[in-house]
């Protein structure tokens, strides 16, 4: 299993312009979502999925778009990228369970994102 | 703002010593998780925790959650460069499938 797939592993972007960052999971979770890191602000959530054609926002949401046509993926999308997006962001994925355990989740390498 | 607060922020300790990290909600957890990250990298699952009380270890990091399940810890002992990194501690709550992190704890062993 490939487990959690992001591309591109790095980016540099214009004011301005958009991109859309992908991600992947192959172990048919439920749950998807989307963080930034930020140096000493740790993991904040910026959008998640509960399954296809769900989704929500987190924490940090203005400047990002998502959608979630299939259970595997769930690409974010910057539609005008600004310096404060500069960022790594990490896509997640586990399974959403309805009764008493949670999952663990799994994460892909990260995406570093550059906008100048 | 971020609803789970890590203490300390970042600490250095001697190659050998024992270390705590802290995390607390002023809410009821449903799940708690332990990760642990080297700078640029990606993210390690360390353990998960779920019912009041339970304590779980790996090796040398043993990962604690209250009773109330409203705080846990995790303690490294006997410290050694391969355990630096940033341990960020992350929660579900009831009902709610969101995971939300705290802001991490930045930890540097000394030789």
């Amino acid at each position: 299993n490939a487990g959690v797939t992001q591309t591109p592993k790095f980016q540099v972007l214009k004011t301005g312009q958009s991109m859309t960052l992908q991600c992947a999971q192959d172990m048919n979770h439920e749950y998807m979502s989307w963080y930034r890191q930020d140096p000493g602000m740790g993991l904040r959530l910026i959008h998640y999925s509960v399954g296809a054609g769900i989704t929500d926002q987190g924490e940090v949401p203005n400047g990002y778009n998502v959608s979630r046509s299939t259970t595997e993926d769930f690409p974010l999308r910057l539609l005008s990228a600004a310096p404060s997006q500069t960022s790594v962001y990490f896509c997640a994925s586990r399974i959403t369970n309805w009764g008493e355990q949670t999952t663990e989740a799994f994460f892909g390498q990260g995406t570093r994102l550059t906008v100048v | 703002s971020q609803e789970l607060e890590q203490s300390p922020q970042s600490l250095i300790v001697q190659e050998g010593k024992n270390l705590t990290i802290n995390c607390t909600s002023s809410k009821t957890l449903y799940g708690l998780y332990w990760y642990k990250q080297k700078y640029g990298e990606g993210l390690i699952f360390l353990m998960m925790l779920q019912k009041g009380g339970e304590e779980k270890s790996h090796e040398k990091i043993t990962a604690k959650l209250d009773e109330k399940k409203q705080q846990s810890s995790l303690h490294i002992t006997a410290s050694q460069p391969s355990h630096a990194g940033i341990y960020l501690c992350g929660a579900t709550k009831l009902n709610d499938y969101k995971l939300s992190f705290g802001a991490g704890t930045t930890v540097t062993v000394r030789a």
